[in-house]
């Protein structure tokens, strides 16, 4: 049992580059989200799914795009990098929106 | 929006002492709150969550946690701290909507 996997671990980008940050589960968890954790501020929210073909948009969402074509996969579309997306990012799911999420082990990024 | 404050950014405590991390939240409404720990170089696991019933919950690794409705506060207690417990500690808040909020996190660092 993975859990939650998240590809690349580690990546550097120019800006402008685009690039897909992949999350897949196996734990059949209706509920996917995206993070991006900077120092002092937290993890916050960048998209969410609850279900398969449902997203919708969190607290920093500008910049990235999600799809959830299958209910185990919910990968985050960076079109255009900037700088400021300089972060580590975390997939997490959970069964539903009010359980307790198990998360990735993350995917640092680096734009120049 | 909700917010969530943590309003101790970095401890350092020796062992054996006593810990108290303080959590306020915003919403006035009914909340699922939890409390995420998150080890040097790995990802976010749930420390303890609480949904209703008894305000005092304990968790894995001697760690508890009391919910005070009059005070919007969740704060995370363990009477004797080790070594291995030196971690970024974030609390975390549900409401009735579908995202949850995380506080900017505490680092504690734990002198053996």
């Amino acid at each position: 049992n993975a859990g939650v996997t998240q590809t690349p671990k580690f990546q550097v980008l120019k800006t402008g580059q685009s690039m897909t940050l992949q999350c897949a589960q196996d734990m059949n968890h209706e509920y996917m989200s995206w993070y991006r954790q900077d120092p002092g501020m937290g993890l916050r929210l960048i998209h969410y799914s609850v279900g398969a073909g449902i997203t919708d948009q969190g607290e920093v969402p500008n910049g990235y795009n999600v799809s959830r074509s299958t209910t185990e996969d919910f990968p985050l579309r960076l079109l255009s990098a900037a700088p400021s997306q300089t972060s580590v990012y975390f997939c997490a799911s959970s069964p539903n929106r009010n359980q307790p999420q198990h998360f990735g082990d993350g995917t640092r990024l680096s734009i120049l | 929006a909700q917010s969530v404050s943590q309003h101790n950014h970095h401890v350092i405590l020796s062992e054996a002492a006593s810990l108290e991390l303080g959590c306020n939240y915003s919403y006035g409404g009914t909340v699922n709150l939890f409390w995420y720990v998150q080890y040097p170089g790995q990802h976010l696991q749930l420390l303890l969550k609480y949904f209703s019933g008894d305000p005092l919950v304990k968790g894995i690794k001697g760690f508890e946690a009391e919910f005070i409705k009059s005070k919007f506060s969740f704060n995370l207690r363990k009477p004797s701290v080790q070594w291995s417990d030196t971690a970024e500690y974030f609390c975390a808040v549900k409401d009735a909507g579908n995202m949850l909020t995380f506080g900017g996190g505490t680092r504690l660092m734990v002198k053996p």
